[in-house]
């Protein structure tokens, strides 16, 4: 099966600044890669994806980035928010069943 | 749109009695729909893959007497906790994909806590 790798697994950046995380995955035929954002107490919020025919995606401030060869992809936030305080969560398709990273708890510093 | 629902978002039962969450995409037909257990400070684990009309496929470890899924329609997808027990008490999430993609929306999720 799908193994997603997600690091770190906290991130504390300055008003401002830019956040990245990245995620590994193990299995080659994977080819839809979502990224979720998750507050406390509520279900994930799809944030941006990237299927494997793309090397890159962005929507405003935030963009994904995947290697197929490396079987990597990312997510960068530029000029954080207080409000993209929250835990972030990368995922991989497998058999038509999404395989998750262990989240990132990113805290933006006012 | 996609827009999925789940209710309710809270709820204490008492031990030894059953729990039914109810899990509804709202503006699109899902053909298919997952349920995940969430532990605090922790990943989605997934439970149970369900499509409309046929049994619901479980992941290993899973009981599936102890946590019946049912999805009579293309909109509407239910959790059933049967005979609930402290140890079931966590965040219950569920998801929703349309057609043949793995493109998943979430519910809300609910938080279940069994005295």
């Amino acid at each position: 099966g799908e193994n997603v790798e997600q690091h770190p697994s906290t991130l504390s950046v300055q008003e401002g600044d830019s956040a990245v995380i990245k995620c590994t995955y193990s299995d080659s035929a994977s080819n839809y890669f979502p990224w979720y954002k998750q507050e406390l107490g509520k279900g994930p919020q799809l944030i941006i994806d990237i299927r494997s025919n793309v090397g890159e995606k962005k929507d405003q401030r935030i963009a994904v980035t995947l290697n197929k060869t490396a079987k990597h992809f990312s997510l960068h936030i530029t000029e954080t928010q207080p409000e993209d305080s929250a835990v972030y969560f990368c995922a991989a398709d497998n058999d038509y069943k999404l395989s998750f990273g262990a989240g990132t708890t990113v805290t933006v510093r006012a | 749109g996609a827009v999925v629902s789940q209710h309710p978002s809270r709820v204490i039962c008492k031990s030894g009695t059953s729990v039914k969450i109810e899990c509804r995409s709202l503006d699109f037909q899902a053909t298919t729909m997952f349920w995940y257990r969430q532990f605090p400070k922790k990943s989605l684990m997934l439970m149970a893959t369900s499509n409309e009309g046929s049994k619901a496929t479980y992941e290993q470890g899973v009981e599936k007497d102890k946590f019946l899924i049912n999805h009579a329609s293309l909109t509407l997808s239910t959790l059933t906790v049967t005979s609930a027990h402290p140890e079931d008490s966590s965040f219950y999430i569920c998801s929703a994909s349309r057609g043949s993609s793995t493109e998943a929306f979430f519910g809300q999720g609910t938080r279940l806590t069994v005295v």
